[in-house]
């Protein structure tokens, strides 16, 4: 099956500068890949999702990026502010499949 | 106002004893999904649904049981077979499976002693 790498599990940046999370997987047949973000003590959200036909997608200050011949994708979140801070998620889910298949997290801290 | 909602927010429970955690969405998803998440380990899949009266058994469904008897409901019991229930558990509905987005319950802290 699938399997998902996240890293790092912690990461603090000042506020302002910009964070990268990066996620490799597994199963090249996966074909969709979601961010969420999880604040204490409540369910994820999604941020922002790629779909393999596409290499780079942007929302705001927020953007993923896509290679798949490397299998990898990463979260970047530009100008920092403290309400950043939580818990990211990467995802990825095969086309072929029924579930998605998550990482362990990486916990972001903004510093003010 | 759509979404998914979990109840009860905190659950006890003594060891040995069946608990039901409930899942609802009023989103008119097809697919529903029961995670477990502990600490520094992401979210596990227990079982999914892709439709009523049909479920999937996910990576870590030994010890749980469900139902889908209703669209909109997915209740998740956890059975005294489940070795270490303590968890955070999330619900998560989606308009169909594979690619489509999952959309996340609140979810249920379960404490057993």
């Amino acid at each position: 099956g699938e399997n998902v790498e996240q890293h790092p599990s912690t990461l603090s940046v000042q506020e302002g500068d910009s964070a990268v999370i990066k996620c490799t997987y597994s199963d090249s047949a996966s074909n969709y890949f979601p961010w969420y973000k999880q604040e204490l003590g409540k369910g994820p959200q999604l941020i922002i999702d790629i779909r393999s036909n596409v290499g780079e997608k942007k929302d705001q200050r927020i953007a993923v990026t896509l290679n798949k011949t490397a299998k990898h994708f990463s979260l970047h979140i530009t100008e920092t502010q403290p309400e950043d801070s939580a818990v990211y998620f990467c995802a990825a889910s095969p086309n072929t499949g029924n579930q998605f298949y998550f990482g362990t997290g990486t916990s972001l801290t903004v510093i003010p | 106002d759509g979404g998914i909602t979990q109840s009860p927010k905190y659950l006890f429970r003594k060891e040995g004893q069946n608990v039901t955690l409930s899942c609802e969405q009023n989103l008119n998803h097809d697919a529903m999904y029961w995670y477990r998440q502990d600490p520094g380990q992401g979210l596990r899949l227990i079982y999914y649904s892709q439709i009523v009266n049909d479920f999937q058994k996910g990576d870590i469904a030994e010890g749980y049981s469900v139902s889908r008897e209703k669209k909109e409901s997915f209740p998740l019991t956890v059975t005294s077979a489940q070795k270490n229930p303590t968890a955070f558990y999330l619900c998560a509905s989606s308009a169909g499976a594979g690619d489509y987005e999952q959309y996340f319950g609140p979810g249920t802290r379960l404490t057993v002693t």
